[in-house]
Order: C-alpha cells, then sequence, then structure tokens
C-alpha cells in the first residue's frame, strides 16, 4: 500500500536557524497537505499543494511540491520558539482519507 | 469558529472495562474520523465515517467499534479495554470534496489521552 516517510524524525535548532522537513511517497500523490501539532495540542491544518513544482509561502515557512508529485518539503526561515511543534504531511490515499507521515518534531533553543 | 470537541482529555479506565470516546463536531461536516497517536508512530487511523450510520475499517480496527447515530456526532467503543490501547486518541471531521476536487482540510478535536492499567 501507499507508504509515506518524513525525515528527519526529530530536529534541534537554534533559534533564528532555518528547519526543513521532507516528505517522501512511493507512489505519485493527487495532493499533499501538511499539519502543524504544538506540544499539548491538536494537529491543525496548514496548507495544501496541489499542482506539480508548486511553491507556496506563509510567512517565513515555504511548502514545495515536487515535480514529479512524489515528494514534498517544508521549509522554515530564521525559525522562533513559537514554531516548536510536530510537522506531519499528509497525502490522501484512493479513497481521499489521509495519509499522515511519521512527523518530525522540531525543538527550537533560544 | 468551527469546532470539534471531545468528552474528555483524560480518561483512566481498567483493562476489561468498555470505554465510550465521545466526539461532537458543529461545522455540519459528513465526513469523521477516529486516530490514535502514539509516540514515533503518527496518526493511526481506526475508523472513520462517511454519513449517519455509515462506518469504514481505517488501519487499525481492531479492538474497536464506532457508531455514528447523528451526523455531529461519532463515537468510539472500546468493547474491552486493554493496556495496548492506553493512547493519545483524536477525533477529526471534513467536508467531502465537490466532485472532481481535491479533499479538504481536517479539522481535529484536542484528543482524548487514555490510560488503561
Amino acid at each position: 500500500g501507499q507508504q509515506v516517510m518524513q525525515i528527519p524524525q526529530y530536529q534541534h535548532v537554534q533559534e533564528g536557524e532555518d528547519f526543513t522537513t521532507y516528505c517522501n511517497s512511493s507512489t505519485t500523490l493527487s495532493n499533499i497537505q501538511w499539519y502543524k501539532q504544538r506540544p499539548g495540542g491538536h494537529p491543525v491544518f496548514l496548507i495544501q499543494l496541489v499542482k506539480s513544482g508548486e511553491v507556496k509561502k506563509q510567512k517565513r515557512l515555504t511548502f514545495q511540491f515536487g515535480e514529479a508529485k512524489k515528494n514534498s518539503s517544508l521549509h522554515i526561515t530564521a525559525t522562533q520558539t513559537t514554531d516548536v511543534g510536530t510537522y506531519f504531511c499528509a497525502p490522501p490515499d484512493n479513497t481521499d482519507k489521509l495519509i499522515f507521515g511519521t512527523g518530525t518534531r522540531l525543538q527550537v533553543f533560544p | 469558529d468551527v469546532k470539534v470537541t471531545q468528552s474528555s482529555r483524560y480518561l483512566v479506565k481498567r483493562t476489561g472495562e468498555k470505554v465510550f470516546l465521545e466526539c461532537v463536531q458543529d461545522m455540519d461536516h459528513e465526513n469523521m474520523f477516529w486516530y490514535r497517536q502514539d509516540p514515533g508512530l503518527g496518526l493511526r487511523l481506526i475508523y472513520f465515517s462517511y454519513d449517519v450510520k455509515m462506518k469504514e475499517k481505517g488501519d487499525i480496527p481492531e479492538g474497536y467499534s464506532v457508531s455514528r447515530e447523528k451526523k455531529e456526532r461519532f463515537s468510539l467503543i472500546l468493547e474491552s479495554a486493554s493496556t495496548n490501547q492506553t493512547s493519545m486518541y483524536l477525533c477529526a471531521s471534513s467536508q467531502p470534496p465537490v466532485w472532481g476536487g481535491m479533499g479538504n482540510e481536517q479539522f481535529f478535536g484536542p484528543g482524548t489521552r487514555l490510560t488503561v492499567l
């Protein structure tokens, strides 16, 4: 079945450093969603990417969908302590249910 | 403001007990989901429902059942709780995509942390 790998599993950065998490699929994706879960919180939708090669920005966050639509990335520029949390990618399967990646936990040291 | 609520934030039960986890959404969404979240394993889908009285198994349905008698309410039932069901349980809802469209975002409840002793 469809598998989604997300790397790295953990990332510790100094405040101000950049951060990137990668999501890789074994199959071509129709679209992909990204979610953020703060410590002790629940996942919250960030964005959806649909087109091949699509790049979307939300302030310091840049989301990218690969040309082959098999991978995606989230890049945070100049991390802040408010960026702490776990970031999940979530493409749909062939019945429109989401398959959540294992997530990347980001820790930011002030 | 959209809202998904879950009946309890924390729950402690004993092995063998029947456990009910309730989820209510006020967005008139047709789709509802139950996930469990464990460290290092991400979110795993237990059951989902596309409509009232309709249910489908997810990836890990063993030991669980669900009920959806009303559109806004989706209940997860642990028939006989076991220690390996100690976990964080998350409920979510979404609107199905329009025909030919992309899936819509899921809205999550705050979660129920269940401990089975």
